[in-house]
């Protein structure tokens, strides 16, 4: 499997501006993750899934957020309308359920400028 | 809740020598994980090392090692003989161990270490 795939690497977008941000997670994992990492807050939990349904939003930080699964293989994460203040590294991570025995496994993230 | 603290923002070291890097980490629950995640600059997160808290004895993975110590909620990460490929920023993270929460992780602030020739 190639890994957690997530695209575009790099995002350059106006205030104001929709933008969708996307994963593919590795094939057989049960768990989407999404996390945010800045400078000021490190790296928070977002929002994750659970065979395609969203468990735990609460890390969502606003309305103008948003997270579909609509099947195994894929996720996306919409920021609408974008606010300077979104700029941030945006990871996604999934995760298998075997036993106990357990980690996440991270994509190589999507760097969002919001200007 | 749980919290994550790693109070060390930067730790130097030469080649071949070792570093410790802490974490602290703040739970009511019995059973959970902990992690080292190491970040290089080309920004992926890698699993370095994970440990059962319900298992005493302290995990290792080649030049890597953990003193995980429960009851002091303590979870420190010791790396020997450092190369320069080692330099990262390290993150702890925690895991409940429950149904709901397979793969959530609650990350520390974490440690940029940078290894010298």
């Amino acid at each position: 499997d190639a890994g957690v795939i997530q695209s575009p690497r790099h995002e350059v977008t106006e205030m104001g501006q929709e933008v969708t941000l996307r994963c593919k997670p590795i094939s057989g994992h049960d768990y989407l993750f999404w996390y945010r990492q800045t400078m000021m807050r490190g790296l928070e939990l977002l929002i994750y899934f659970n065979n395609n349904v969203p468990i735990d939003d609460s890390g969502m930080p606003e309305d103008r957020f948003s997270a579909k699964m609509p099947n195994a293989s894929f996720s996306t994460l919409k920021i609408q309308p974008s606010e300077p203040r979104d700029s941030a590294v945006y990871f996604c991570a999934s995760s298998p359920r075997t036993g106990w025995d357990t980690e996440a496994f991270f994509g190589q993230g999507t760097r969002l400028t919001v200007v | 809740a749980q919290t994550v603290t790693q109070s060390q923002p930067e730790m130097s070291v030469q080649e071949a020598e070792t570093v410790t890097l802490s974490c602290t980490y703040d739970t009511s629950e019995n059973n959970y994980y902990l992690f080292w995640y190491k970040q290089p600059p080309s920004r992926q997160m890698i699993l370095v090392i994970r440990q059962e808290a319900y298992k005493q004895q302290n995990a290792t993975e080649n030049r890597f090692s953990v003193n995980f110590q429960k009851a002091a909620k303590s979870f420190s990460l010791k790396i020997s003989d450092s190369q320069l490929g080692d330099t990262a920023m390290y993150f702890c993270a925690f895991m409940k161990m429950e149904t709901d929460s397979w793969g959530k992780l609650q990350f520390g602030a974490g440690t940029q270490v940078v290894v010298t020739p």
